[in-house]
């Protein structure tokens, strides 16, 4: 089984709409981050927690909400979709170190119509 | 400026060559390094780390840093097919640790 699990894997919703992004680990790690890769951009972070108590936001936050509910899942909402929300979103974990090796989920393909 | 800076590509490498990846960044108290491989529409896996100046080498691939110069290169050897994909480098920041940076990446691509 994989270590990092993301469902859904894909997605295709309408603007306006509810839309939650799941991230489940089994490595034990601390640390869980989403990101969002945009052709051009790169990997761009929205959101990171080193525990269920600890939420910060990541240099893109604003039209979107996390939560934490436990060591192993990590959850991205998104509370009124619109187009250019439209990416590849990644959930990633690391070991509460000074290295911080990130290790990353499959992904979601996200199209908002 | 961007504060963590690769050339886009495409870079095209013979199979059997030596690929070099390079990777330029702006905050000058970043401890660590890391280069990821992410094949086409998947997720990027970690393949090298590397936390102090020098080369570090595993199979294939070593990664260089130099602080001073604020530069970290990936090479890999005996270029294989397999190895084509884009090629993302990650920093940490001096403010501390949680946060990485990603340059946009390298595409690569092995001509057999």
């Amino acid at each position: 089984d994989a270590d990092v699990t993301q469902t859904p894997r894909n997605r295709i919703t309408k603007t306006g709409k509810r839309i939650m992004l799941e991230c489940s680990q089994t490595k034990g790690h601390d640390r869980m981050y989403w990101y969002r890769q945009d052709p051009g951009l790169g990997l761009r972070l929205i959101y990171y927690s080193f525990d269920v108590k600890d939420i910060n936001k990541g240099e893109i936050s604003d039209g979107y909400s996390v939560s934490r509910q436990a060591q192993a899942k990590f959850s991205l909402s998104l509370e009124s979709a619109i187009p250019n929300q439209t990416a590849l979103y990644f959930c990633a974990t690391s070991v509460n170190s000074v290295y911080n090796e990130q290790f990353f989920g499959p992904g979601t393909r996200l199209t908002v119509l | 400026q961007k504060e963590v800076e690769q050339n886009s590509g495409p870079l095209s490498v013979p199979e059997g060559a030596i690929a070099s990846l390079n990777c330029t960044y702006s905050d000058r108290g970043s401890q660590s390094f890391f280069w990821y491989r992410q094949y086409s529409g998947k997720s990027p896996e970690l393949i090298m780390s590397i936390y102090s100046n020098g080369d570090k080498e595993d199979g294939r691939f070593t990664a260089q840093l130099n602080k001073a110069s604020q530069y970290v290169s990936l090479l890999i050897r005996d270029s294989q097919p397999s190895d084509s994909a884009t090629y993302l480098c990650a920093v940490t920041s001096s403010f501390g640790n949680e946060k990485l940076t990603f340059g946009t990446g390298t595409r690569l691509t092995i001509i057999p």
